[in-house]
């Protein structure tokens, strides 16, 4: 059973419009969450991250939510680029432990110029 | 500037062959891991070294073995290998396994086994 879920493989968007890529978790005790982004023949990469104790963190364009009561986060890109495309994992951990780190299955967004 | 390199960065084999994936990172991490990407399943952990001279197992160890041969280096061997083992590898690397679960990831090696 997948403990972090990601519902939609792929979404697309319009270049300058806002993407919104979505993540629900089972586990209760996760107190962490991040997201990374892969490209093609490329390892993912860290792009932006959440402690439970807060609800929101911005970085640039890109903007992570977290609803604990709902068990759901999501990522919002403002505006996107063409660059964005990409595949999006979410990821969820224990007390900020990397080894107990989580991944969703990924959510490729496609953004048409 | 090169992270976390791997290789190879693909290869075939037989059902029954043996083979290592090597891996290594120059950030001077602790803590390396080894995870598959299956397709629709997302990363899963297959072995960890939380510090040089430790390694425990993850998420879906069974047919694998690994050697955190020194600080640096993070290896990752199949055995007998197995058509269900065709998959995408990526080691990976963090400062402290107790840190904020930020991963530097290698370029991933593609395996497919006949």
């Amino acid at each position: 059973d997948q403990q972090v879920k990601q519902n939609s493989p792929s979404l697309s968007v319009q270049e300058g419009r806002i993407s919104i890529l979505n993540c629900d978790y089972t586990n209760s005790m996760f107190d962490y969450f991040l997201w990374y982004k892969k490209y093609p023949a490329e390892g993912p990469t860290f792009l932006i991250s959440i402690s439970s104790i807060k609800d929101k963190n911005e970085d640039g364009r890109f903007t992570v939510f977290l609803n604990k009561s709902a068990k759901h986060l999501s990522l919002h890109i403002v505006p996107s680029q063409p660059g964005d495309s990409a595949v999006y994992f979410c990821a969820a951990s224990l007390s900020g432990s990397a080894r107990q780190l989580t991944f969703g299955s990924g959510t490729q967004l496609t953004v048409l110029p | 500037n090169a992270g976390v390199t791997q290789t190879p960065k693909f290869q075939v084999l037989k059902t029954g062959q043996s083979m290592t994936l090597q891996c290594a990172q120059d950030m001077n991490h602790n803590s390396m891991y080894w995870y598959r990407q299956d397709p629709g399943m997302g990363l899963r952990l297959i072995y960890y070294s939380a510090s040089e001279g430790t390694t425990d197992k993850g998420e879906v160890p069974n047919g694998y073995n690994v050697s955190r041969l020194n600080k640096r280096e993070f290896s990752l061997r199949l055995e007998s290998a197995a058509p269900s083992q065709t998959s995408v590898y990526f080691c990976a690397s963090s400062a402290l396994a107790g840190y904020t679960g930020e991963l530097f990831f290698g370029e991933g090696s593609r395996l497919t086994v006949l």
